[in-house]
């Protein structure tokens, strides 16, 4: 069953603007993640935040969690076309997490040039 | 450094024929997976292995087996394929399990006829 589920399922905006999507997630977790899926490609690891951490920033990525809430969102600030792609939240288990992350089912962010 | 190298990229396969996903890395990673992503439904884990010799079931192995023998490859084989089998397959690995970000290959995408 899906653990993570993101929000918007898509997106369009224009080049330059940020670009901010949602996951939620039911039960507790040990750290999540994101990852970005280009068309027909592999997913590429974007960015991992710990459960006691509140927020992390890399490059344009900004990621934010509460665990309270049980959610987390991703911004991409000055987006760029390159940036067209879909992107999945992705959590592990408490305890450890050797049967692998559960992902969400994406959203499909598109950048308009 | 190739990274996770799935083979074949593209098969097609009629009903009840048999065939076997080949993922190999070379990472020297302890943790292998093969999901399966369809439309809509993001990614579901079939297998997983947390080391040479081990496999486990994930949340759909129904009509799915696989093998690891060799700690860095990690087959996937489907006995008698089914037209519900048609998806893309992504073989993904990791050195930790707790905290590890997925490295994945690029994919196999199998239609059932």
């Amino acid at each position: 069953s899906q653990q993570g589920e993101e929000d918007p399922q898509a997106l369009s905006i224009q080049e330059g603007e940020n670009a901010t999507m949602n996951c939620s997630y039911k039960t507790s977790i040990n750290n999540l993640q994101w990852y970005r899926q280009n068309s027909g490609r592999g997913l590429v690891h974007l960015i991992l935040i710990r459960s006691n951490e509140r927020e992390k920033h890399s490059g344009r990525l900004r990621v934010t969690l509460d665990t309270s809430k049980k959610s987390s969102s991703l911004l991409i600030t000055a987006s760029r076309a390159a940036d067209t792609a879909s992107y999945f939240c992705a959590t592990d288990a408490p305890g450890g997490g050797a049967d692998g992350l559960t992902f969400g089912k994406g959203t499909h962010l598109i950048i308009q040039p | 450094n190739a990274g996770v190298t799935q083979t074949p990229k593209f098969r097609v396969l009629k009903t009840g024929q048999s065939m076997t996903l080949l993922c190999a890395q070379d990472m020297n990673h302890e943790y292998m997976y093969w999901y399966r992503q369809d439309p809509g439904m993001g990614l579901r884990l079939i297998h997983y292995s947390v080391g040479e010799g081990t496999t486990a079931k994930g949340e759909v192995p129904d009509g799915y087996n696989v093998s690891r023998l060799k700690k860095q490859n990690f087959l996937l084989g489907l006995e008698s394929a089914a037209p519900s089998q048609t998806s893309v397959y992504f073989c993904a690995s990791r050195l930790e399990s707790y905290t590890g970000e997925l490295f994945f290959g690029e994919g196999s995408r199998l239609t059932v006829l």
